[in-house]
């Protein structure tokens, strides 16, 4: 079945430096790809999406490409803020099942300190 | 413009003890609703979803049961708790227009 994998956390960075989530799917067919942020006691907010191959979704100054050759959707950011701290959930659409129906990946920390 | 709410925000009840958590949402019409559960460190796990008034699937077997009343209702229950219950409860929808789904702020359940 469809299956998302992100990189292991916590990351952690100081205020300024690069950021980079990594996060591979496998999937039939095209799915839309989706990368949500949640922040300590709340729910998770949309952060992007790209829906086709070679789309690149951006917000905020994160930004991420849908790479279909190397099944890919990693998360980028040239340079993070103390309030980018949050946990960081890549997920794909699967139509497969008849409806739209999210699958996960477990999640990666991003702990920036001053 | 479109809104979901969840209440209550925060629960704390006894083993044995009933539950019923609320979903709404606002702004749309026949949305697609979703609960998730969130255990503590982990992802998302997908509990029910549906695509219509009383129209619920069950994506793993588990003491909880959904129901949806009205259109943009969607209701979380149980009968007794165990305390493999506790976890973050997340509802969302999403819509025939986008395959996106948007998430309430949660409920975090904590059985005792």
């Amino acid at each position: 079945g469809n299956s998302v994998t992100q990189m292991e956390g916590p990351v952690t960075l100081s205020e300024e430096a690069f950021l980079t989530i990594n996060c591979t799917y496998t999937a039939t067919g095209y799915p839309s790809l989706f990368w949500y942020v949640q922040y300590p006691g709340e729910g998770l907010q949309l952060l992007l999406k790209a829906t086709k191959a070679d789309d690149k979704g951006s917000n905020k100054g994160f930004e991420a490409t849908y790479r279909k050759e190397t099944t890919s959707f990693h998360l980028e950011k040239g340079s993070v803020q103390v309030s980018d701290s949050a946990v960081y959930f890549c997920a794909l659409s699967d139509m497969n099942t008849g409806f739209q129906k999210l699958v996960f990946g477990t999640g990666t920390r991003l702990l920036v300190s001053p | 413009s479109q809104t979901i709410h969840q209440w209550p925000a925060t629960l704390v009840q006894p083993v044995g003890s009933p539950l019923s958590l609320e979903c709404t949402v606002e702004g749309t019409s026949n949305p697609n609703l979703y609960w998730y559960r969130q255990a503590a460190g982990r992802g998302l796990q997908l509990l029910f979803y549906s695509v219509g008034i009383g129209q619920i699937s069950s994506e793993v077997p588990q003491n909880l049961s959904a129901s949806r009343p009205q259109d943009r209702q969607f209701i979380l229950s149980s009968k007794k708790l165990l305390l493999s219950d506790s976890g973050f409860y997340l509802c969302s929808y999403s819509t025939a227009a986008t395959d996106t789904q948007y998430f309430g702020p949660g409920t975090r359940l904590t059985v005792l």
